[in-house]
């Protein structure tokens, strides 16, 4: 199976900041990557995939990169609304695997 | 709009079966595939299986001898039956619009719309 590590695993910022969330992949995934939301008591929601393309819907403010194993979730102008978890999905091989999260608090 | 519902027994004994039902609407499943994906409380993500608008279905190899996916179209729902519980299969259940499809060499394999989880705790 693809081992998928997110880091870091906490992160605390101020509203206006910009964060990065990585996601290192065990192999090459050939950027087969999405990212999901998923805010206290919710379910996640998709964000991005193709390790850079947006879904509709989703503020600007997030964007992806990456390629080969390395992977990086952006989000610009940190907003009270972004306080969640973030996930990272691989779908280069299966089983379909997830990174173990990333919790995102406002300071 | 797309939805998706999941039910359930919330409290299972283990050594039994759980099944659990989700209900969609706003698609079809004969179009779109429906994976579950489990959380264990406070933890990641883990997708157990999915079944495709063909009716055929994939499982994650660490839950395949004990999962089976089902679906009825007519009612548009999806099932999902574990045997064999324990303990550690507690967790919140979710199902999910499954989206795959290959575009000028582009994979995309995700799920794109979420049910709001369904809770199943298994304890003596």
């Amino acid at each position: 199976d693809i081992r998928m590590t997110q880091s870091p695993a906490s992160l605390s910022a101020s509203l206006g900041e910009t964060v990065n969330i990585e996601c290192l992949a065990s192999e090459d995934i050939y950027s087969d990557l999405a990212w999901y939301q998923q805010k206290p008591g919710k379910s996640p929601q998709l964000l991005i995939y193709n390790a850079n393309s947006l879904q509709n819907g989703v503020p600007s403010r997030f964007s992806g990169s990456g390629s080969g194993t390395q992977y990086s979730l952006k989000i610009n102008s940190l907003q009270s609304e972004d306080v969640a978890t973030y996930f990272c999905q691989q779908y280069n091989n299966y089983p379909l695997t997830f990174g173990s999260g990333t919790k995102l608090e406002i300071k | 709009q797309v939805q998706l519902e999941e039910s359930g027994p919330g409290l299972m004994q283990p050594s039994e079966t759980l099944s659990l039902t989700c209900t969609v609407s706003g698609f079809s499943l004969t179009i779109n595939g429906v994976g579950w994906v489990r959380q264990p409380l406070g933890k990641g993500l883990v997708w157990m299986g999915t079944i495709w608008a063909g009716g055929s279905t994939n499982y994650n190899s660490a839950v395949q001898s004990r999962l089976s996916i089902s679906r009825d179209t007519s009612k548009s729902q999806v099932f999902l039956k574990m045997n064999s519980l324990q303990p550690e299969d507690t967790g919140t259940y979710y199902c999910a619009r499954h989206v795959r499809y290959t575009y000028y060499g582009y994979n995309s394999d995700y799920f794109d719309y979420w049910g709001q989880g369904v809770m199943v705790t298994v304890s003596s």
